[in-house]
């Protein structure tokens, strides 16, 4: 059965400080590697898809890789508007289409000014 | 364009009553998928509807059923709701399922079981 497992739970930087996230995964084959942002009350808001090791994406200051086992998500340089719940999900190769995210349990993240 | 939307945003129910929870998917999309998230944890698959059938399901009992209409909207029920029921309920939409594609999640509904 998939896994995904965040770490640390939560987190408190100040900032400018900046430091990356963890997401580890158990899955039989990996579709997609997927990270979102979730703002208290609000549905997650797509941030990134990798699809393979070694693969990396960047939007302002994020930055996502991959290996064969796990992600991160590195913060650079972080704003207190970068503060929310980041969440990490899988989905696995399936012949059947299956198509259901897997998530973790994500990394509270608090940006202090 | 507006993005996903549901209604209710809140929902008081008591134990044993029913409760019908709706969806309309981003415009273009055609694909729709409900999570249940409860309090400091990640969403959890519920199901997934294309085409107006259920194409995929998580580990989630017979008492939560879904449709998806013409329009490509959607609802998701829960009968005989028990208190472990409470939590978030998310509607996300996609263009077709398939291969990594990009979920737009709604707000949600935030269901409380007393």
């Amino acid at each position: 059965e998939d896994q995904v497992t965040q770490s640390p739970e939560a987190l408190r930087l100040q900032e400018g400080e900046s430091s990356s996230l963890n997401c580890s995964y158990t899955v039989s084959g990996l579709r997609g590697l997927f990270w979102y942002r979730q703002d208290p009350g609000k549905g997650p808001e797509f941030l990134f898809t990798l699809y393979s090791a070694g693969e990396e994406k960047e939007k302002e200051r994020l930055k996502a890789t991959l290996t064969k086992k796990e992600s991160f998500l590195h913060i650079t340089a972080p704003k207190p508007e970068d503060s929310a719940t980041y969440l990490c999900a899988v989905q696995e190769q399936a012949g059947g289409g299956a198509d259901g995210l897997t998530f973790g349990k994500g990394t509270h993240l608090i940006i202090q000014p | 364009d507006a993005g996903v939307t549901q209604s209710p945003t809140h929902l008081i129910k008591t134990r044993g009553q029913q409760v019908t929870l709706r969806c309309s998917p981003k415009s273009g999309h055609d694909t729709v998928s409900w999570y249940q998230q409860a309090l400091g944890q990640g969403p959890q698959f519920i199901f997934q509807y294309y085409e107006e059938e259920e194409r995929q399901r998580g580990n989630f009992p017979d008492r939560f059923s879904g449709h998806q209409f013409p329009n490509y909207s959607s609802e998701l029920n829960v009968n005989a709701l028990l208190l472990g029921d409470s939590a978030l309920y998310l509607c996300a939409s996609s263009q077709k399922p398939g291969r990594g594609e990009k979920l737009f999640f709604g707000s949600g509904t935030q269901l409380s079981v007393l």
